[in-house]
């Protein structure tokens, strides 16, 4: 009964792969996001799309691409992978865009990104 | 540009005593303002939520916060604090009509025994 569950939880590669991220969420939100938390424990919004269409992009590097196959998945792409790219990646998931029916984001637990 | 501020890294407090976590907000209007729960390694989870109506809002936890339009302050308070407390402390905010969540860098508490 996760309401919104990423995976994998640990991502342990090398500099210059190719790597996925998977959410899901099953409270019946139309709207995810991805974070991503650095080593001193800032957050900060990477993506975020409604109902498929990407509605929040922040300054990412484009080896970073969000997938929406449906509202209620939202992967990340991340090619050539860089030491910079370590982190902890959360995906959130909300109501409403625009921030419509005053509903919080509800995260993932996390994918912890190493790379060697 | 919209921004959340913690002042305190590091909160460290004895057990059964009050907690208090400093949140400060810079918005052109009042946000809407969070505060999140990361216990390690764990996610965030949402401890109370603040949109409009009364300014003292309860949340789970034992946890409450009080927003202040005059301090531009939003600051998370607890009597008693118990081990299971130890965690970091996120104070979130975003525009009424926005998704766009800003978090403030987070504070640290440390309950000592």
């Amino acid at each position: 009964d996760t309401a919104v569950s990423q995976t994998p939880k640990y991502l342990v590669t090398q500099m210059g792969n190719d790597k996925s991220i998977k959410c899901e969420q099953n409270l019946g939100h139309d709207t995810m996001y991805w974070y991503k938390q650095d080593s001193k424990k800032f957050l900060k919004i990477m993506f975020s799309y409604n109902n498929k269409e990407l509605i929040i992009n922040e300054t990412v590097p484009n080896r970073f691409s969000p997938k929406s196959p449906d509202k209620a998945h939202l992967n990340l792409h991340i090619n050539s992978l860089e030491l910079g790219d370590s982190a902890v990646y959360f995906c959130a998931s909300s109501h409403g865009a625009g921030g419509a029916r005053n509903q919080p984001q509800h995260f993932g637990d996390g994918t912890r990104l190493s790379i060697l | 540009a919209q921004s959340v501020t913690q002042p305190d890294i590091h909160i460290t407090v004895s057990e059964g005593a009050s907690l208090e976590l400093r949140c400060n907000y810079s918005y052109g209007a009042t946000p809407y303002l969070f505060w999140y729960v990361q216990s390690p390694g764990q996610g965030l989870q949402l401890l109370l939520k603040y949109f409009s109506g009364d300014t003292l809002v309860q949340g789970i936890k034992g946890f409450e916060a009080e927003f202040k339009r005059s301090q531009s302050s939003f600051n998370l308070r607890k009597p008693s604090v118990h081990w299971s407390d130890a965690a970091e402390y996120f104070c979130a905010g975003r525009k009424a009509a926005g998704n766009k969540l800003t978090f403030g860098g987070g504070t640290r508490v440390l309950v000592k025994p």
